[in-house]
Order: C-alpha cells, then sequence, then structure tokens
C-alpha cells in the first residue's frame, strides 16, 4: 500500500539553527499538509498545500516556518532559526483528490529536538 | 474556535467486549469526520471516516454520526489486546482541509 515517508525520523538541532524536515507524499496525491504534536498534546495543524501553493495556515505557521515542493516527490518543511519550543513530532499527510475533504495519510513523522 | 473534546480515559474493557469511543465538536459547520488510532511514540493511523448522519461499518468498527448533537462515536467490536492505543477524532469544515483533532482517547483492552 502507497504511503508517506519523511526523512529524518530524528532530528536534534542547537536553537537558533535551521531544520529542514522532507516528506514524499503518496504519489498520485494532490493536498499536502504539515502538522505537530508536542509531547502530550493534541496533533496541531500547520499548513497546507495544495497547486504549488500554501492554501491554509494556523496561528501558529509564522514567519519561522516555511514550506516548499523542490521537484514533483518531495514536500519540505523548513523551520528558521529554531527555538526550545519547536520541539515535537512533524508529521506529514497527503490526500488525493480535489475535495478538501478527502482523508489525510500520515507518515510516520519526524521527532525534532531542539537542545 | 473550533473545538473537539474527547474524553482522555483511559477506557478499560476485557478483550473481546465492545469499546465506545466518543467525540463532541462545536463547530456547526463540521461537515467531515475521522477516527485515527495511534500507537504510542507513532504517527495517527485513519481507521474510519464518515460524512453523513448514521452509522457506517468496516469490519468490527462502527462510526456513527449525529450532526445535530454535534456527537461522533467508533465502536470497536470484538475488542482485541493489539487494538489497545490512542484514538483521535478529527474534524474538518465544508471547503477547508485542515483538520481539528481531539486530545484522544486512550483504549486499554486487557487479555
Amino acid at each position: 500500500e502507497p504511503e508517506v515517508t519523511q526523512t529524518p525520523s530524528h532530528q536534534v538541532t542547537q536553537m537558533g539553527q535551521e531544520v529542514i524536515l522532507r516528506c514524499v507524499p503518496i504519489s498520485n496525491h494532490l493536498y499536502f499538509y504539515w502538522y505537530r504534536q508536542i509531547l502530550g498534546q493534541k496533533v496541531e495543524f500547520l499548513v497546507s498545500f495544495y497547486n504549488n501553493e500554501i492554501s491554509e495556515k494556523s496561528e501558529i505557521f509564522d514567519d519561522q516556518f516555511s514550506v516548499e515542493r523542490p521537484d514533483g516527490s518531495n514536500f519540505t518543511l523548513k523551520i528558521r532559526s529554531t527555538k526550545l519550543e519547536d520541539s515535537a513530532m512533524y508529521f506529514c499527510a497527503s490526500s488525493e483528490a480535489e475535495r478538501s475533504n478527502q482523508p489525510q495519510h500520515f507518515g510516520d513523522g519526524t521527532r525534532l529536538s531542539i537542545l | 474556535q473550533k473545538e473537539v473534546e474527547q474524553n482522555s480515559g483511559p477506557l478499560s474493557v476485557p478483550e473481546g467486549a465492545i469499546a465506545s469511543l466518543n467525540c463532541t465538536y462545536s463547530d456547526r459547520g463540521s461537515q467531515s469526520f475521522f477516527w485515527y488510532r495511534q500507537y504510542s511514540g507513532k504517527s495517527p493511523e485513519l481507521i474510519m471516516f464518515i460524512y453523513s448522519n448514521g452509522d457506517k461499518e468496516d469490519g468490527r468498527f462502527t462510526a456513527q454520526l449525529n450532526k445535530a448533537s454535534q456527537y461522533v462515536s467508533l465502536l470497536i467490536r470484538d475488542s482485541q489486546p493489539s487494538d489497545s492505543a490512542t484514538y483521535l477524532c478529527a474534524v474538518n469544515m465544508e471547503g477547508y482541509s485542515t483538520l481539528t483533532f481531539g486530545k484522544g482517547t486512550m483504549l486499554l483492552v486487557s487479555p
């Protein structure tokens, strides 16, 4: 069964450094998302991406964050000047077709640890 | 502010019993409802989705939706120890792809 793949599985970074999290969505999917989950808390929406542009973003997704689809397969989340509170699991998800309510399928996540 | 509420649990059931997991949501514009299972330290795994009032069955799982009461539930029949996980309820509004998640209900199935 096709799946969303994320790399790396664990990223340790010094505070203030930039980090790029990578995702390969399911190949025929059109909508891409990033979510995060701080330890012990709920999954929170960050951003959705469709047709090569951001379609929605949350209050969390400030100027520190950016997303990009640099080629036909990868979808990246960049965090500039990381903070301690950015430590979390970051999940990439994708969904197919044009309707925005299609089920979203999640990757295994990247655990980001900011020191 | 869109809210999705779930009892954090744990909900403990014996093997073979029916587990009933409940979720309420605040936004009447919510149109699509999803249940995800999340094992500790792992990612959310889609279990069921439902769009219309009523019941939807898939194997041992049944999702129930009551939009008038703003209530969605998940029934797991013949519960197995491998069903022990946190179950996340997620909703989105028509025209929006954003999923709003509840905190999840921890289910423990004892052999």
